[in-house]
């Protein structure tokens, strides 16, 4: 089946340090991958994508780059801010014409402090 | 434009009891999903509807929980007989009409149930 493995939380940081978020997966298929953020207080929203291998997504200062060779959709920042503080789930899909239900990681707690 | 919505926003209940969790999708998206987000669990698929094909429930936890969607629009999450490990946030997302790569999930503030 499908998994997501990815770095346990919680995650504190100083503003302005660099961001890993680790994230690697086990798929049958083909899959896409995704960063998925929950800011406090709000719902879930798509951060960034990246749909075939050696794709970079990237999306306010983020990125990750789908690494098919070591199963891997690690998250990156150079220079977090306390507006960064969420919690960020890797997340597959195998998408095919139909059911793109996505299996998500367990989530990763991240605090960002001035 | 109106995002997808969720009611109600927090749900208490006894053990034993029936619980329904609405969802109203993005208007025009013909893909709805449901989702638990669990301390135990993490997030997990729990079904998906698509138009007026049949679902796939292959997520769903118990014969006690059970799901609707009338008209192409508006679901109905119902969990039967409520236990204390149903409590969680159950997470409703919308998507447009599947196509040859993903379609983006929107999804819903979410309604946190927790089960005395």
């Amino acid at each position: 089946g499908n998994s997501v493995t990815q770095m346990e939380g919680p995650v504190t940081l100083s503003e302005e340090a660099f961001l890993t978020i680790n994230c690697t997966y086990t798929a049958t298929g083909y899959p896409s991958l995704f960063w998925y953020v929950q800011y406090p207080g709000e719902g879930l929203q798509l951060l960034l994508k990246a749909t075939k291998a050696d794709d970079k997504g990237s999306n306010k200062g983020f990125e990750a780059t789908y690494r098919k060779e070591t199963t891997s959709f690690h998250l990156e920042k150079g220079s977090v801010q306390v507006s960064d503080s969420a919690v960020y789930f890797c997340a597959l899909c195998i998408s095919n014409f139909g059911n793109e239900k996505l299996t998500f990681g367990t989530g990763t707690r991240l605090t960002i402090i001035p | 434009g109106a995002g997808v919505s969720q009611s109600p926003s927090n749900k208490v209940t006894e053990k034993g009891k029936d619980v329904e969790l609405r969802c109203d999708p993005i208007s025009g998206h013909t893909a709805l999903y449901w989702y638990r987000q669990s301390l135990g669990q993490g997030l997990e698929f729990l079904i998906y509807f698509q138009g007026n094909s049949a679902p796939d429930k292959s997520g769903l936890p118990s014969d006690r929980f059970s799901a609707e969607r009338t008209g192409g629009s508006v679901s109905t999450l119902t969990i039967q007989r409520t236990q204390q490990e149903d409590s969680a946030v159950y997470l409703c997302a919308s998507s447009s009409r599947p196509g040859p790569s993903y379609n983006e999930q929107f999804f819903g503030p979410g309604t946190r149930l927790t089960v005395l």
